[in-house]
């Protein structure tokens, strides 16, 4: 089985230029979840959805992130225009239906670190 | 308050000993659960271990044992048999809710354990 997929894995910009992140979960997982981690610190929520409705994007700056998540499968997160406090590794997880499972792990991507100069 | 703590920045350990990771944790939800995670260089997130709140039994996993204080609110990960591939970053992370919910994780800081050969 395919495990959750993310690109690019690096990704060098200046500030106040965009970036788009992609993730691609694994197949049949109806929640998508992007977190930040900041150097040395645990990941942090930004954006949960339950398959194409974001349930819980409290957390997620919306003067200049923003995602989405068409037809349920794939994800975006955008960050325009960014910032020097932007640079992260940015973290895309999926977890199954909670039908027949005794909870709910979540599986993470590799990452992209954004580096924002 | 802090939701979940890890006390220890970093740890040492000799190859083939004991090493035990702290985790303590705050909630008001009757229903929760503690997992565990392990972060090499590489970066990705690896699940190692879940106990949930009414779970009666320590967790464990192979090498893995997840030692449940409930009334003291610690959840700590103890690794027999330390191997040199154990050296990596590990996050303590607890869901509130029921097992069966889908809600994200919050994620402590972290304890990079180095084993020593």
């Amino acid at each position: 089985e395919a495990g959750v997929v993310q690109s690019p894995r690096y990704k060098i910009i200046e500030k106040k230029q965009p970036v788009a992140f992609w993730c691609n979960p694994i197949s049949g997982h109806n929640t998508l979840y992007w977190y930040r981690q900041n150097l040395g610190q645990g990941p942090e929520l930004l954006i949960r959805y339950e398959n194409e409705e974001a349930v819980d994007d409290s957390q997620l700056p919306k003067d200049r992130f923003s995602a989405e998540r068409l037809k349920g499968v794939d994800s975006t997160l955008k960050i325009q225009p960014a910032e020097l406090g932007d640079s992260a590794v940015y973290l895309c997880a999926s977890s199954p239906h909670s039908s027949g499972q005794t909870y709910n792990e979540q599986f993470f991507g590799p990452g992209t670190r954004l580096t924002v100069l | 308050a802090q939701k979940i703590t890890q006390t220890q920045p970093g740890m040492f350990v000799q190859e083939k000993e004991a090493v035990t990771l702290d985790c303590t944790y705050d909630t008001s939800d009757p229903s929760y659960g503690l997992f565990w995670y392990k972060q090499p260089s590489s970066g990705e997130m690896i699940f190692l271990i879940y106990q949930g709140s009414y779970d009666q039994q320590n967790a464990t996993e192979g090498r893995y044992s997840l030692n449940f204080q409930k009334a003291r609110k610690s959840a700590n990960l103890v690794i027999s048999a330390s191997q040199l591939g154990d050296s990596a970053m590990y996050f303590c992370a607890m869901r509130e809710g029921p097992d069966t919910g889908r809600r994200a994780l919050t994620f402590g800081s972290g304890t990079r354990l180095q084993v020593q050969p």
